[in-house]
């Protein structure tokens, strides 16, 4: 089946640091892969979408790549800082429509 | 521009009852969707609308169903409810076109129901 995964353990890092999430599919090629943040109680927030021809896309401190070769997207947070705790969703459109399929997510937390 | 709004924030229902939930998406949005989020299972689609028809649907028991009206507001509906049901639900809207397309979306807040 089409699955996307997510590393489900915390990630646990220091304030200053780089944070490195991990998106993998398999048994499929998506066209897109979007992320999303949630802070406990929220719904998520969108922060970026990259396309399967954009090796990589940058927002301010966040920077996602997408490896079709690993089937593999990668989302890192630059000089990380505490308020940027909270769990880091990735997610696939399966058709062109309003359909996300999401990973379990990953949650961040950035130590002082 | 206001956000996506839900109601009610939050819900207590016994086994069997049923529960109706409201979405407004942002305003021009006319695609919402609807999912389904529990720790044990992640966020799950359930279906998504566009301009008043269903063109999308996860793989749910019929107990679930949901409608949009001309205002693009959405509401979906649980009949027989089960303790299993217990979830966070969460309405997301976007400018997807008739045509489709890859948009970002705009989640609100959730309904938090809880069957006893």
């Amino acid at each position: 089946s089409q699955k996307i995964e997510q590393n489900s353990e915390a990630l646990n890092i220091q304030e200053g640091k780089t944070a490195t999430l991990t998106c993998n599919y398999t048994n499929y090629s998506p066209a897109y892969l979007q992320w999303y943040r949630q802070d406990p109680g929220r719904g998520p927030v969108f922060l970026l979408l990259i396309r399967e021809n954009e090796k990589e896309k940058r927002k301010e401190r966040l920077k996602v790549t997408f490896d079709t070769t690993l089937k593999q997207s990668l989302f890192h947070i630059t000089a990380s800082q505490p308020a940027d705790s909270a769990t880091y969703l990735c997610a696939r459109d399966s058709s062109n429509t309003g359909k996300l399929i999401f990973g379990q997510g990953t949650t961040l937390q950035v130590k002082p | 521009k206001a956000g996506v709004t839900q109601t009610p924030r939050y819900l207590i229902k016994t086994r069997g009852q049923q529960v109706t939930l409201s979405c407004s998406p942002i305003s021009g949005h006319r695609s919402v969707s609807w999912y389904q989020q529990t720790p044990g299972q992640g966020l799950q689609f359930l279906f998504e609308y566009f301009s008043e028809t269903q063109r999308n649907k996860g793989n749910f028991p019929g107990r679930f169903s949901g409608r949009q009206f001309s205002n693009s507001r959405s509401e979906m509906n649980v009949s027989t409810l089960e303790l299993g049901d217990s979830a966070l639900y969460l309405c997301a809207s976007s400018l997807t076109r008739l045509a489709g397309g890859h948009n970002e979306q705009f989640f609100g807040p959730g309904t938090r129901l809880t069957v006893l």
